[in-house]
């Protein structure tokens, strides 16, 4: 079974330049995770997707920050226009339920570096 | 608010001796707490998981984590380290979201 997949890996860009990254989550998953993890921290939730209905983005920045996840299956961040301390890993996970007992199986995230 | 504190930003060991990474969570609420491992440039793999079905839970690569209500801890031990085990190990409590602790990072020295 593939696990959670995402692109890219890296990724550097100047500041103020827009940003995508993408995940496609394992087969089946209806609930799907963004996490963004700053250098020696824990991750944090952005944004959390039951199929395609985004259920809790109170912590996604709505000014610079987007998501969607059109046909319930992957799904894309955005960032438009990239801050400085916009550098971090993000991190996409996936599980089959969203109750909190359930595993969240995670990507390899992408490395975002801003200039 | 559902949190978790790790002590410890760094650990040490030898390899063959006991690992401990502490954990205390804080909820008001029966918690769902889970251990996971992050290897450098990779995503975070389960290692573990409380759900109230047993106390002392077991994981993967010789890991446990016991649970103590009075004490509202959850400390993930392994009796013998092996090189392959240093890692950064978070602990996490679930609400729907993980909320994650800031991570222990484990040196296993031969």
């Amino acid at each position: 079974e593939a696990g959670v997949v995402q692109s890219p890996r890296y990724k550097i860009i100047e500041k103020k330049q827009p940003v995508a990254f993408w995940c496609n989550p394992i087969s089946g998953h209806n609930t799907l995770y963004w996490y963004l993890q700053n250098l020696g921290q824990g991750p944090e939730l952005l944004i959390r997707y039951e199929n395609e209905e985004a259920v809790d983005d109170s912590q996604l920045p709505k000014d610079r920050f987007s998501a969607e996840r059109l046909k319930g299956v992957d799904s894309t961040l955005k960032i438009q226009p990239a801050e400085l301390g916009d550098s971090a890993v993000y991190l996409c996970a996936s599980s089959s339920l969203g109750g909190g007992y359930n595993e969240q199986f995670f990507g390899p995230g992408t490395r975002l570096t801003v200039l | 608010a559902q949190s978790v504190t790790q002590l410890g930003s760094h650990v040490s060991v030898s390899e063959g001796a006991l690992v401990l990474l502490r954990c205390n969570y804080s909820s008001s609420v029966p918690p769902y707490l889970f251990w996971y491992v992050q290897y450098p440039n990779q995503g975070l793999q389960l290692l573990l998981k409380y759900t109230s079905a047993a106390t002392l839970v077991k994981g993967i690569n010789g890991f446990e984590a016991e649970f103590k209500k009075s004490e509202t801890s959850f400390h993930l031990t392994k009796p013998s380290a092996h090189m392959s085990d240093a890692a950064e190990y978070f602990c996490a409590v679930s609400d729907y979201k993980l909320i994650f602790g800031t991570g222990t990072r484990l040196q296993v020295f031969p």
